[in-house]
This record gives C-alpha cells, structure tokens and sequence, in this order.
C-alpha cells in the first residue's frame, strides 16, 4: 500500500529559511499536497503540485519534486513565529481517490 | 460562515455507549470524508461518499457506520465505544480532479 514518511520534528529560527522533507511509495501519485495543521484545528490546504512539474513556487513557498526518488519537499522562506504548526506532506491520483497523509512533521520557530 | 462544521467539537462517553458526529459542508461539494486522527497525529482515512455514494470504507469495525441523507451531510455513528476509539475525528469534503480536501475544525473524542 501506500506509504508517506516524514521526519516528526524541525526546530528553525525566526527569519531563517524552513525545509521540511517527505517520501513517497507510491509511483501512481498524481498530485501531492502541503498541509498546515494549527494546534485545535483541521488541516488547511497550503500548496500542491501536479506530478509531472517539478517546482512550484507561491509567494514564501517553494515546493520541489524529485519524482524518481520520490520526494518532496517544503522549503518555507523568512519563517516566522505563526509558521509553527504540524506540516503534513500527502499524495493521491487525483478526483474522490483516496488521499494519504505523512506522519506529519512539527515545526518550531524560535523567536 | 464556516465551509465545513462538525458537532460536537468534543464529546466525553464511557465505554459501551452509542455516539454519532454530525458533519456539513456548504461548498455545494460532491465528495465527503471522515479521518481519524491519532493521539500520535497520525491521519488516516475511514470513509469516503461521492453523491450519498459509499466509495471508500477503509479497514474500520463494523462498529463505525457512516451515513449520508445527502450530498452535504456526511454523519458518523459509533456503537459500542471502545477506549482505542478515543482521537479527533475530521470530515472533509472535496471537489474536481485535484483531490484538495477542505476539513470541518475536529471532533475530539474521549471514551473513559
């Protein structure tokens, strides 16, 4: 089955740059997403990228693509205080597919 | 006005007890979910309806038995509530091809 793995921790600094890392099974994945976990609430989409790019950037967000290896990757830029939160990395095949979420990777900025 | 909510937001029971979550969206979406998470944070998907269409029923007990009256309702009900049901249950809704998911805020559950 499917499986999505993340590292569980990442402490950064405020103003330093965040890069928060996943891998993936799954070499049917069509779309692979970001999401921002804030402590007492649901998941909020953040970014997502088609499986054939390999870069999308969105103001502070980078996201890069290594398709062969399988791993994504969230690069955070200025990171500031109201950046920590639980990023979770997840993949589909797109449409009602089912949705896989990573193990989730808690972020810590530190004033 | 909040696209996808869930009552209650927590609910307390003891085991044996019967309980159900209620979820609606009103994003006029096709799809709708329930997801476990974990007290790990661990998120995994139990169920999944596409136009009151079971689509996706993951390897959950029998116990858990979701329902849609409609395409904006999802509900949960839980018979028999076992301490390991503990967790924050999320509904989530979805429409088109890129499977982003929209989440009500949780329903936290604690079965003592």
């Amino acid at each position: 089955g499917e499986d999505v793995e993340q590292s569980l921790f990442l402490s950064v600094r405020e103003g330093d740059s965040s890069v928060i890392n996943c891998t993936y099974t799954d070499s049917s994945s069509t779309y692979l997403y970001w999401y921002k976990q804030e402590p007492g609430a649901g998941l909020q989409l953040l970014t997502y990228i088609f499986s054939n790019m390999d870069m999308k950037q969105d103001q502070r967000l980078t996201v890069l693509l290594n398709k062969k290896d399988k791993h994504l990757s969230l690069r955070i830029a200025d990171t500031q205080t109201g950046d920590s939160a639980i990023y979770f990395c997840a993949e589909s095949s797109g449409g009602y597919q089912k949705v896989t979420f990573g193990t989730g990777t808690k972020l810590q900025v530190i004033p | 006005d909040t696209a996808v909510s869930q009552t209650p937001k927590y609910l307390v029971t003891q085991m044996g007890n019967d309980k159900s979550i209620k979820c609606e969206q009103n994003l006029g979406h096709d799809t709708m979910y329930w997801y476990k998470q974990d007290s790990k944070k661990f998120l995994k998907i139990m169920f999944s309806y596409n136009n009151k269409e079971l689509i996706i029923n993951e390897t959950v007990p029998n116990r858990f038995s979701p329902k849609s009256p409609d395409k904006a309702h999802l509900n949960l009900h839980i018979n028999s509530l076992e301490l390991g049901d503990s967790a924050v249950y999320f509904c989530a809704s979805s429409q088109g091809t890129t499977g982003e998911l929209f989440f009500g805020e949780g329903s936290r559950l604690t079965v003592l």
